[in-house]
């Protein structure tokens, strides 16, 4: 069965500061990852994925994440928080070849000015 | 705007009663997935179709039931309201089954 884990459910980052968001998953077989942030009374939307290739993934807002097959991580993260960036981030994994995929329990990103 | 739309925005109706929820996907993608999101159960995938069909199932009660259109609109029909049905209830559409994902705004259901 597939299982993603999201370990924190807060963070708090000074703006300006690099932060990082975690997490770590578990699939059969190859995954495919993806974070999505979801900002108040608003869907989620898409930040960025992985399905193969370069482990550092570039996605929008200058957010990236790094996909470590060994410790089965997928963490999020950005070099200079914005106040702006104060969301519920989501990580989601999907086996390869299958059709569902799980949604982590969220991590809120608090970003003080 | 992610191109999804979801109708109602809002719902309020009375515990027993039975209401439906409408999701037209990005123009053409085929995939269509329904997720339920309540404060203390997180994100919850309730059921994915694509091209009509239904590809995967999750934890949809046997109330809830969905279906997706030839013109690829999808509908979640809830019956037998609960309290605790109270939530936020999402469409997502997706061009493959690899893809990523693009919400709609969600109908915020409030069974009183």
């Amino acid at each position: 069965a597939q299982s993603v884990a999201q370990p924190e459910d807060q963070v708090n980052v000074a703006e300006g500061n690099p932060l990082t968001v975690k997490c770590t998953y578990s699939v059969s077989g190859n995954p495919y990852l993806f974070w999505y942030v979801q900002y108040p009374n608003r869907g989620l939307q898409f930040l960025l994925k992985y399905i193969t290739g370069d482990n550092l993934v570039k996605g929008s807002y200058g957010f990236e994440a790094e996909f470590n097959k060994s410790q089965t991580s997928f963490h999020l993260k950005k070099p200079s928080a914005l106040v702006s960036d104060s969301a519920l981030y989501f990580c989601a994994v999907r086996g390869f070849g299958g059709f569902k995929t799980i949604f982590g329990a969220g991590t809120r990103l608090f970003v003080k000015a | 705007d992610s191109g999804v739309t979801q109708t109602p925005k809002h719902l309020i109706t009375a515990t027993g009663q039975r209401v439906t929820l409408r999701c037209s996907p990005r123009s053409g993608d085929l995939s269509v997935y329904w997720y339920q999101q309540s404060l203390d159960q997180g994100l919850q995938f309730l059921i994915q179709y694509y091209n009509g069909e239904e590809r995967a199932k999750g934890n949809i009660l046997e109330r809830f039931s969905a279906q997706q259109f030839p013109d690829l609109h999808s509908e979640l029909n809830l019956s037998s309201l609960e309290l605790g049905d109270s939530a936020l209830y999402f469409c997502a559409s997706s061009s493959s089954g690899a893809g990523e994902q693009y919400f709609g705004p969600g109908t915020r259901l409030t069974v009183t």
